[in-house]
């Protein structure tokens, strides 16, 4: 795997401009997907989640796109803000007789954003 | 209402020692699972339990190992430390499938 705050692809964008956060999947057999993010010395932070019958889904300036055909995840963020840095991870889940737990986690994505 | 709660939130440890983690979910949580995240292989996961049952567990030695409490509170513990235990360890709970996970601010091991 790639290093959490060392050697991670990063994204820079001024701010107010939109972002957009890419991740590759790896198992065909999941069906839920969530975006975290991570700010430095704390745990991940949900965003917001899909379900694999989904290909869109909004929140409050956050939407997440999905594409099963090519096992692409995408989490777009309008009007990025400078509160808005951080390092973003994908995760993946199988459902597994309901459990939730196992989460895959993507590499991560740092997005740096310029006041 | 409280968060997710770990302690201790850092540890220094020498090889061969034994370490013990514990975590306090959210009020009402009963899922509980818990991940080693690391500069080399991100975020991985240990393993998940329910109602005091592990239902799930990652790929990680049998050092690792883990158990939840009737209060959904859960600990693991590491045997025979290797310095490549050294990480950050991460605890998560939830209602369970299709509900936000959350996670705790973890616990800082370090292995001398």
């Amino acid at each position: 795997g790639e290093s959490v705050g060392l050697h991670l692809p990063t994204l820079s964008v001024q701010e107010g401009d939109n972002s957009i956060i890419n991740c590759a999947y790896s198992n065909s057999a999941s069906d839920y997907f969530i975006w975290y993010k991570q700010e430095s010395g704390k745990g991940p932070q949900f965003i917001i989640d899909i379900r694999s019958n989904m290909d869109k889904r909004q929140g409050q300036r956050v939407t997440v796109l999905l594409n099963k055909t090519v096992k692409h995840l995408s989490l777009q963020i309008a009007a990025t803000q400078p509160g808005d840095s951080a390092v973003y991870f994908c995760a993946e889940n199988v459902d597994y007789g309901g459990s939730q737990g196992n989460l895959i986690f993507g590499k991560g994505t740092k997005l740096s954003v310029k006041p | 209402k409280a968060g997710v709660t770990q302690t201790p939130r850092y540890l220094i440890k020498t090889r061969g020692q034994q370490v013990t983690l514990s975590c306090s979910p959210i009020s009402g949580h009963r899922s509980v699972s818990w991940y080693q995240q690391t500069p080399g292989q991100g975020l991985q996961f240990l393993f998940e339990y329910f109602s005091e049952t592990q239902r799930n567990k990652g790929n990680f030695p049998g050092r690792f190992s883990g158990r939840q409490f009737s209060n959904s509170r859960s600990e693991m513990n590491v045997s025979t430390l290797e310095l490549g235990d050294s990480a950050l360890y991460l605890c998560a709970s939830s209602l369970g499938r299709y509900n936000e996970q959350f996670f705790g601010p973890g616990t800082r091991l370090t292995v001398l």
